[in-house]
């Protein structure tokens, strides 16, 4: 498809259950993110990829919390034993990074997935 | 430290009017890009409009204009002319600096459009 594209859209689970949250970026896309937003609040950063760079983790919130990010285009995020806390939709984000004074580089968002935590 | 600063969590217009939306950063590198989203209550984040730092004019689009002012560290975003369909979540955001990877957004203004 030409957009971001994420599944499963909605995902209800119990506590303690590990999710996989799938996220397949636009082609040609060099930077892949993932955000998560609670209810009503603001995005809060968790992890990106850029190329085969390392990914930047730093917003991880705990070690239950993991990202792949296989051949340069599908990530999945990894959320082990949820909580209820980790109830939120979880947004993916894709942009091409030109040279300076190429594309502005800004962000393509998926649909999200939405979490809850039971 | 980076950070995207927006003091109106909600406000109300009356359609057909112009509103203004609050954004300031704060940020010592001189490269950096500004950017606002809309996000409707379907939850989609849809990209609006983008300032570069070096930018020299104002950027606009349709009823979207970015009032940057540089030293005051401020890049509101102006919508002309509301429309129903403009009621949303609107989050500035910045890209950089030091890490033209990273964005950083505020938390939001809810933009509600009265007819």
């Amino acid at each position: 498809g030409a957009g971001v594209s994420q599944s499963p859209s909605n995902k209800v689970t119990e506590k303690g259950k590990d999710v996989e949250l799938r996220c397949d970026p636009i082609s040609g896309h060099t930077a892949l993110y993932w955000y998560r937003q609670s209810l009503g609040q603001g995005l809060e950063f968790l992890i990106y990829f850029q190329g085969n760079s390392a990914p930047d983790k730093s917003g991880l919130p705990s070690d239950r919390f993991s990202a792949e990010r296989t051949g340069g285009s599908v990530s999945t995020l990894t959320i082990q034993r949820t909580q209820q806390e980790d109830s939120a939709v979880y947004l993916c984000a894709s942009s091409f990074l030109g040279l300076a004074g190429g594309p502005m580089g800004e962000l393509f968002f998926g649909e999200g997935s939405r979490l809850t935590v039971l | 430290a980076q950070k995207i600063t927006q003091t109106q969590p909600g406000m109300f217009v009356q359609e057909k009017e112009a509103v203004t939306l609050d954004c300031t950063y704060d940020t010592s590198d001189p490269s950096y890009g500004l950017f606002w989203y809309k996000q409707p209550s379907s939850g989609e984040m849809i990209f609006l409009i983008y300032q570069g730092s070096y930018d020299q004019q104002n950027a606009t689009e349709g009823r979207y204009s970015l009032n940057f002012q540089k030293a005051r560290k401020s890049a509101n975003l102006v919508i002309s002319a509301s429309q129903l369909g403009d009621s949303a979540m609107y989050f500035c955001a910045m890209r950089g600096p030091y890490n033209f990877n990273k964005f950083y957004f505020g938390s939001g203004t809810k933009l509600n459009v009265k007819p």
